[in-house]
This record gives C-alpha cells, sequence and structure tokens, in this order.
C-alpha cells in the first residue's frame, strides 16, 4: 500500500519560530511537493522538487525553502514562521514517466497554527 | 483571473440525481487534466484522468473541451458516499506545475 508521511498532523508555534515540516514517501518517487490548503484558495503549490538535491519554486515561496537530501524525504522550513502562514500543509509525491508528472499521492497534512 | 475555475458551491442534490461540474482553465498549454476528491478532513485522492476523447469510470464521467478549455465531471445516480469536494487539477506542459482548482462541494441527501 503506497504511502506518504507527515510528521505532525497538528503543530501550533509561535511567530518568529523556525518550523521544520517532514514529509516522507515509501513509492521511489521522483517527484515530490509541498502545498498549502486554505479556505476559498484551494491547494497552492510552494516547493516541488523532482530529484534528490533539486527544487522549483512554485507559485508562493516566499517565507519557505526546502530540503531534499534523500529521495524518500521532502522537507518544508518556515524560516521565521509568521500568523499568515497558519494553514494546512500538504505533502504529495508522484512518479515521473514519459517526462510527465502522474498521479499525486498526498499525506495525511499538518495543520500549523502561528500565534 | 485564476488559472483553475471551478463553481465552489456547494451543490446540493438527492440521492439518485445525476449532477455535473465543470471547470475551466486559463493556460492553453497545460496537457494533463484530473479530477480529485476530497472528503472532509482528509487528503485529496484521485478519481480519475481527463482524456481528450473523453472517458468514464463506473457512474463518473469525464469530457475535455480544448476549445472553448474546460473540463467536466459527470456524476450518474449519486450515492451518499459521494459526498466531497470535487478537485480540478491541470498540468503545464513541463508536465511538473500541477494547478488545483479550488474544489466543488457536494452534498447528496437520502
Amino acid at each position: 500500500d503506497v504511502k506518504v508521511t507527515q510528521s505532525s498532523r497538528y503543530l501550533v508555534k509561535r511567530t518568529g519560530e523556525k518550523v521544520f515540516l517532514e514529509c516522507v514517501q515509501d513509492m521511489d518517487h521522483e517527484n515530490m511537493f509541498w502545498y498549502r490548503q486554505d479556505p476559498g484558495l484551494g491547494l497552492r503549490l510552494i516547493y516541488f522538487s523532482y530529484d534528490v538535491k533539486m527544487k522549483e519554486k512554485g507559485d508562493i515561496p516566499e517565507g519557505y525553502s526546502v530540503s531534499r537530501e534523500k529521495k524518500e524525504r521532502f522537507s518544508l522550513i518556515l524560516e521565521s514562521a509568521s500568523t499568515n502562514q497558519t494553514s494546512m500543509y500538504l505533502c504529495a509525491s508522484s512518479h515521473l514517466a514519459g517526462g510527465r508528472s502522474n498521479e499525486q499521492f498526498f499525506g495525511p497534512g499538518t495543520r500549523l497554527t502561528v500565534l | 483571473r485564476k488559472e483553475v475555475e471551478q463553481d465552489p458551491g456547494p451543490f446540493n442534490v438527492p440521492e439518485g440525481a445525476t449532477v455535473a461540474f465543470n471547470c475551466t482553465y486559463s493556460n492553453s498549454a497545460s496537457q494533463s487534466f484530473f479530477w480529485y476528491r476530497q472528503d472532509c478532513r482528509k487528503e485529496p485522492k484521485l478519481l480519475m484522468s481527463v482524456y481528450s476523447s473523453g472517458n468514464e469510470d463506473g457512474r463518473f464521467t469525464a469530457q475535455l473541451n480544448r476549445a472553448s478549455q474546460y473540463i467536466s465531471l459527470l456524476i450518474r445516480d449519486s450515492k451518499l458516499s459521494d459526498s466531497a469536494t470535487y478537485l480540478c487539477v491541470t498540468e503545464d506542459t513541463g508536465g511538473f506545475k500541477t494547478i488545483f482548482g479550488a474544489g466543488t462541494r457536494l452534498f447528496v441527501k437520502a
């Protein structure tokens, strides 16, 4: 059974703290993604990675960075958390075939609250 | 203008009804199209891919209209378990940048 796991389901942090969100997939997928989901806005892509140590900015990368040191792990870092980063964060992975990404498998999400 | 637009709903339908959702996209270079389903407080999961020729999976039919830049999802004989948010998804030419619509909420009532 395919699986994407995220380090925490709920997280509460204070403004200015550095926050690490971890994501691990066991499907040997090349691509990994970080999204945030907010009511009325849907899922917005923050960063994605198509290979180890490779990363590409998505639509809303400001205030975030990522790290992919191993194929199975993709980390999202909030260098200095702010209240407008309170959101649901979803990690996903997909297989690369024919030069195109395929079905994305999502983790259960991390609901982050920044006070 | 949003790259992918959906009617947020909610659509409230009785069991057994047929319901259709449309989704418009702005990037003519979009190559791949999908419908995902997201249950309340759960992660999105792929419902079906959308092919140029249209495709059907049981009670679900998806169609693509490239000329008008929209995709559709038709659900026949609605079940209570179909209640969810349906997300329209496109993927750009490069195959990596995936754009999700904000979703259409469906409530199927007994």
